[in-house]
């Protein structure tokens, strides 16, 4: 059973704040990962997918790097506004033979 | 595209009784997720099909959950008979192929079992 982990839990910073958490997975299990942004009572929205070791990926404030070897992979919000307040979730693919979730960081922005 | 379509919405039953969620995938998109959502566990995968067709139900609780797919726009998942520790939302995504495609998500399904 794959194991994919998020860190921190939950998360409160001031709006304007720079934030980032993680998600870590077993780097040899790895085809693809998956972040998902999920706001309260809505479904998951995609936000990445990420398959090359080295990867960046950016929307707006919003970035996240990749490093397959280590099993991590960051995501970062620039100047955390309200409106992205929402469970960030990671998922690891392993190539239509499972697709799993980590349990998510629940991050809320106070103004 | 509307995007995926799951019915109902939300649905209150007695413990006992059979429920049939629904959803109605993306068009085009060759696999379909259903998914549960609770607080203790998190987002599960119940199972998946590819082209109707379920490749992994390894995540399906026990006997009392089925699914099917009898047709590239339609899937069912099945309780019988619902239990209480059964309430969570059920959610059913669709994505063009496997393998690094991004997974759309239905609106969820809120199921309460009294």
């Amino acid at each position: 059973i794959l194991n994919v982990e998020q860190s921190p839990q939950s998360l409160h910073v001031q709006e304007g704040d720079s934030t980032n958490f993680t998600c870590s997975f077993p780097s040899s299990n790895f085809y693809a990962l998956h972040w998902y942004r999920w706001e309260t009572a809505k479904s998951p929205e995609a936000l990445f997918v990420m398959t090359l070791n080295g990867d960046e990926k950016k929307k707006g404030r919003i970035s996240a790097t990749l490093n397959t070897k280590e099993g991590y992979s960051y995501l970062y919000i620039k100047g955390s506004q309200p409106e992205d307040s929402a469970t960030y979730l990671c998922a690891l693919d392993n190539y239509g033979q499972n697709f799993v979730f980590g349990p998510g960081t629940r991050l809320s922005v106070l103004p | 595209d509307a995007g995926v379509i799951q019915s109902p919405r939300h649905e209150v039953t007695e413990m006992g009784q059979e429920v049939t969620l629904r959803c109605k995938p993306i068009s085009g998109h060759d696999y379909l997720f259903w998914y549960r959502q609770t607080m203790m566990r998190g987002l599960e995968l119940l199972i998946y099909f590819n082209n109707n067709v379920p490749i992994d139900d390894s995540g399906m609780p026990e006997d009392r959950f089925s699914a099917k797919m009898p047709n590239a726009s339609f899937s069912t998942l099945k309780i019988q008979p619902s239990e209480p520790r059964d309430s969570a939302v059920y959610f059913c995504a669709s994505s063009l192929t496997s393998g690094g495609e991004t997974q759309y998500f239905g609106p969820g399904t809120r199921l309460l079992v009294l």
